[in-house]
Protein backbone atom coordinates (compact mmCIF):
# COMPACT_ATOMS: atom_id res chain seq x y z
CA UNK A 1 0.00 0.00 0.00
CA UNK A 2 1.29 3.82 -0.72
CA UNK A 3 1.89 5.91 1.50
CA UNK A 4 2.96 9.43 1.68
CA UNK A 5 4.72 11.01 4.13
CA UNK A 6 5.63 15.11 4.86
CA UNK A 7 7.34 16.12 7.59
CA UNK A 8 7.54 17.99 9.31
CA UNK A 9 3.76 19.00 10.03
CA UNK A 10 3.95 22.63 10.64
CA UNK A 11 6.55 25.40 9.86
CA UNK A 12 7.03 28.93 10.43
CA UNK A 13 9.15 31.27 8.44
CA UNK A 14 10.40 34.87 8.01
CA UNK A 15 9.10 36.74 5.00
CA UNK A 16 11.70 36.76 2.41
CA UNK A 17 13.04 33.49 3.06
CA UNK A 18 13.61 30.26 0.73
CA UNK A 19 12.35 26.96 1.67
CA UNK A 20 12.00 23.77 1.20
CA UNK A 21 9.11 21.12 1.68
CA UNK A 22 9.48 17.60 1.55
CA UNK A 23 7.80 14.25 0.31
CA UNK A 24 8.80 10.90 0.50
CA UNK A 25 6.50 8.25 -0.80
CA UNK A 26 6.86 4.00 -0.32
CA UNK A 27 5.88 2.80 -3.62
CA UNK A 28 8.03 4.49 -6.72
CA UNK A 29 5.97 2.69 -9.40
CA UNK A 30 3.65 6.06 -9.91
CA UNK A 31 2.47 7.96 -13.35
CA UNK A 32 3.28 11.34 -11.81
CA UNK A 33 2.98 13.31 -8.65
CA UNK A 34 1.23 16.52 -7.82
CA UNK A 35 1.56 19.45 -5.45
CA UNK A 36 -1.42 21.39 -4.01
CA UNK A 37 -2.33 24.15 -1.92
CA UNK A 38 -5.09 24.16 0.77
CA UNK A 39 -6.44 27.32 2.18
CA UNK A 40 -8.38 26.88 5.62
CA UNK A 41 -11.67 25.63 4.80
CA UNK A 42 -11.62 25.57 1.26
CA UNK A 43 -10.17 23.16 -1.03
CA UNK A 44 -7.56 21.89 -2.66
CA UNK A 45 -5.68 24.21 -6.03
CA UNK A 46 -2.91 22.70 -7.82
CA UNK A 47 0.43 23.78 -8.49
CA UNK A 48 2.56 21.45 -10.17
CA UNK A 49 2.33 17.95 -11.85
CA UNK A 50 5.35 16.49 -12.67
CA UNK A 51 5.09 13.46 -14.60
CA UNK A 52 7.08 10.16 -13.74
CA UNK A 53 9.47 11.01 -16.47
CA UNK A 54 10.46 14.33 -15.83
CA UNK A 55 12.57 15.60 -12.94
CA UNK A 56 10.88 19.20 -12.29
CA UNK A 57 8.72 21.77 -12.94
CA UNK A 58 8.93 25.15 -12.66
CA UNK A 59 5.75 27.68 -11.87
CA UNK A 60 6.70 31.40 -11.18
CA UNK A 61 8.38 31.19 -7.31
CA UNK A 62 7.56 27.83 -7.26
CA UNK A 63 9.95 24.76 -8.58
CA UNK A 64 9.08 21.18 -7.58
CA UNK A 65 11.37 17.83 -8.23
CA UNK A 66 10.71 14.80 -8.26
CA UNK A 67 13.62 11.48 -7.54
CA UNK A 68 11.56 8.18 -8.46
CA UNK A 69 13.60 5.89 -7.94
CA UNK A 70 14.26 7.41 -3.61
CA UNK A 71 10.39 8.46 -3.71
CA UNK A 72 11.52 11.73 -2.43
CA UNK A 73 10.01 14.83 -4.21
CA UNK A 74 10.62 18.75 -3.18
CA UNK A 75 8.65 21.41 -3.84
CA UNK A 76 11.43 24.82 -3.91
CA UNK A 77 9.00 28.65 -2.49
CA UNK A 78 11.52 31.22 -3.16
CA UNK A 79 11.21 34.56 -1.33
CA UNK A 80 8.13 33.36 0.88
CA UNK A 81 5.73 36.22 1.34
CA UNK A 82 2.95 35.86 3.76
CA UNK A 83 0.34 35.29 1.05
CA UNK A 84 1.94 31.95 0.66
CA UNK A 85 0.57 30.80 4.50
CA UNK A 86 -1.57 27.96 3.74
CA UNK A 87 -0.99 23.66 3.91
CA UNK A 88 0.50 22.25 1.19
CA UNK A 89 0.02 18.51 0.38
CA UNK A 90 1.74 16.37 -2.47
CA UNK A 91 0.06 13.54 -3.78
CA UNK A 92 1.06 10.18 -6.19
CA UNK A 93 -0.83 8.96 -8.57
CA UNK A 94 -0.72 4.96 -9.37
CA UNK A 95 -4.52 3.38 -9.62
CA UNK A 96 -5.45 5.34 -7.05
CA UNK A 97 -4.29 9.16 -6.08
CA UNK A 98 -2.97 8.94 -2.30
CA UNK A 99 -2.42 12.08 -0.11
CA UNK A 100 0.42 13.21 2.21
CA UNK A 101 -1.29 14.75 5.61
CA UNK A 102 0.20 18.38 4.41
CA UNK A 103 2.50 20.96 6.07
CA UNK A 104 0.79 24.04 7.44
CA UNK A 105 3.29 26.61 6.19
CA UNK A 106 3.02 30.00 7.75
CA UNK A 107 5.08 33.06 6.75
CA UNK A 108 6.00 35.79 9.31
CA UNK A 109 6.16 39.86 7.66
CA UNK B 1 -10.92 26.23 -16.57
CA UNK B 2 -12.07 23.51 -15.12
CA UNK B 3 -14.75 23.39 -13.02
CA UNK B 4 -15.53 20.81 -10.30
CA UNK B 5 -18.47 21.79 -8.43
CA UNK B 6 -19.92 20.35 -5.03
CA UNK B 7 -23.53 21.17 -4.66
CA UNK B 8 -23.45 22.30 -0.89
CA UNK B 9 -20.45 24.15 0.93
CA UNK B 10 -22.57 23.46 3.86
CA UNK B 11 -24.98 20.57 5.36
CA UNK B 12 -26.30 19.86 8.79
CA UNK B 13 -28.41 16.39 8.68
CA UNK B 14 -29.73 14.07 11.16
CA UNK B 15 -28.74 10.58 12.43
CA UNK B 16 -29.81 8.00 10.38
CA UNK B 17 -30.65 10.12 7.30
CA UNK B 18 -29.76 9.02 4.13
CA UNK B 19 -27.36 12.08 2.58
CA UNK B 20 -26.30 12.52 -1.01
CA UNK B 21 -23.61 14.92 -1.97
CA UNK B 22 -23.19 15.43 -5.28
CA UNK B 23 -20.49 16.67 -7.93
CA UNK B 24 -20.22 18.21 -11.31
CA UNK B 25 -17.56 18.27 -13.48
CA UNK B 26 -17.28 20.44 -16.95
CA UNK B 27 -14.58 19.19 -18.79
CA UNK B 28 -15.05 15.82 -19.81
CA UNK B 29 -12.44 13.47 -17.24
CA UNK B 30 -13.07 9.99 -16.90
CA UNK B 31 -11.68 9.71 -13.14
CA UNK B 32 -13.76 11.50 -10.50
CA UNK B 33 -12.79 11.19 -6.64
CA UNK B 34 -14.63 11.53 -3.49
CA UNK B 35 -12.22 11.84 -0.33
CA UNK B 36 -13.10 12.71 3.21
CA UNK B 37 -11.12 15.14 5.42
CA UNK B 38 -10.25 15.15 9.01
CA UNK B 39 -7.92 16.89 11.30
CA UNK B 40 -4.73 14.93 12.03
CA UNK B 41 -5.86 12.21 9.59
CA UNK B 42 -5.10 13.96 5.92
CA UNK B 43 -7.46 13.43 2.77
CA UNK B 44 -8.31 9.73 2.64
CA UNK B 45 -10.03 8.03 -0.23
CA UNK B 46 -13.24 6.78 -0.46
CA UNK B 47 -14.52 5.59 -3.98
CA UNK B 48 -13.42 6.28 -7.30
CA UNK B 49 -14.52 6.20 -10.76
CA UNK B 50 -12.80 5.15 -14.26
CA UNK B 51 -15.64 5.87 -16.19
CA UNK B 52 -19.23 6.24 -16.25
CA UNK B 53 -21.04 3.10 -14.50
CA UNK B 54 -17.88 2.06 -13.11
CA UNK B 55 -16.29 2.20 -9.39
CA UNK B 56 -13.74 1.34 -7.35
CA UNK B 57 -13.16 1.09 -3.62
CA UNK B 58 -11.00 3.15 -1.84
CA UNK B 59 -9.46 2.85 1.40
CA UNK B 60 -12.65 3.60 3.74
CA UNK B 61 -15.69 2.79 1.43
CA UNK B 62 -17.46 1.48 4.64
CA UNK B 63 -20.75 3.84 5.05
CA UNK B 64 -20.73 4.60 1.76
CA UNK B 65 -21.51 4.00 -1.56
CA UNK B 66 -21.19 5.85 -4.93
CA UNK B 67 -22.98 6.42 -8.42
CA UNK B 68 -22.11 7.52 -11.82
CA UNK B 69 -24.91 7.39 -13.95
CA UNK B 70 -23.09 10.44 -16.45
CA UNK B 71 -19.82 11.13 -16.95
CA UNK B 72 -20.01 14.55 -15.56
CA UNK B 73 -21.45 13.50 -12.08
CA UNK B 74 -19.86 11.50 -9.27
CA UNK B 75 -22.91 11.09 -6.31
CA UNK B 76 -21.91 9.80 -3.13
CA UNK B 77 -24.00 8.21 -0.77
CA UNK B 78 -24.35 8.19 3.36
CA UNK B 79 -26.86 5.12 2.99
CA UNK B 80 -27.43 5.68 6.87
CA UNK B 81 -25.64 8.88 8.28
CA UNK B 82 -23.92 8.74 11.30
CA UNK B 83 -21.93 11.05 13.57
CA UNK B 84 -18.51 9.66 12.50
CA UNK B 85 -18.97 10.41 9.22
CA UNK B 86 -19.21 14.21 10.09
CA UNK B 87 -16.11 15.48 7.93
CA UNK B 88 -15.31 17.89 5.40
CA UNK B 89 -15.94 15.80 1.75
CA UNK B 90 -14.00 16.44 -0.72
CA UNK B 91 -14.51 15.84 -5.05
CA UNK B 92 -12.20 15.33 -7.62
CA UNK B 93 -11.81 15.14 -11.54
CA UNK B 94 -9.07 14.15 -13.81
CA UNK B 95 -8.14 13.03 -16.96
CA UNK B 96 -6.15 9.77 -16.90
CA UNK B 97 -2.78 10.21 -15.25
CA UNK B 98 -3.34 14.32 -15.60
CA UNK B 99 -3.83 17.12 -13.30
CA UNK B 100 -6.74 16.73 -10.49
CA UNK B 101 -9.07 19.50 -10.03
CA UNK B 102 -11.24 19.68 -6.76
CA UNK B 103 -14.16 20.94 -5.78
CA UNK B 104 -14.59 23.98 -2.70
CA UNK B 105 -15.33 21.15 -0.54
CA UNK B 106 -18.77 20.43 1.75
CA UNK B 107 -18.57 20.46 5.38
CA UNK B 108 -21.19 17.72 6.51
CA UNK B 109 -22.37 17.89 10.44
CA UNK B 110 -24.26 14.80 11.39
CA UNK B 111 -26.15 15.80 14.89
Amino acid sequence: KQEVTQIPAALSVPEGENLVLNCSFTDSAIYNLQWFRQDPGKGLTSLLLIQSSQREQTSGRLNASLDKSSGRSTLYIAASQPGDSATYLCAVRSSKLTFGKGITLSVRP
Amino acid sequence: DVKVTQSSRYLVKRTGEKVFLECVQDMDHENMFWYRQDPGLGLRLIYFSYDVKMKEKGDIPEGYSVSREKKERFSLILESASTNQTSMYLCASSLERHTAFFGQGTRLTVV
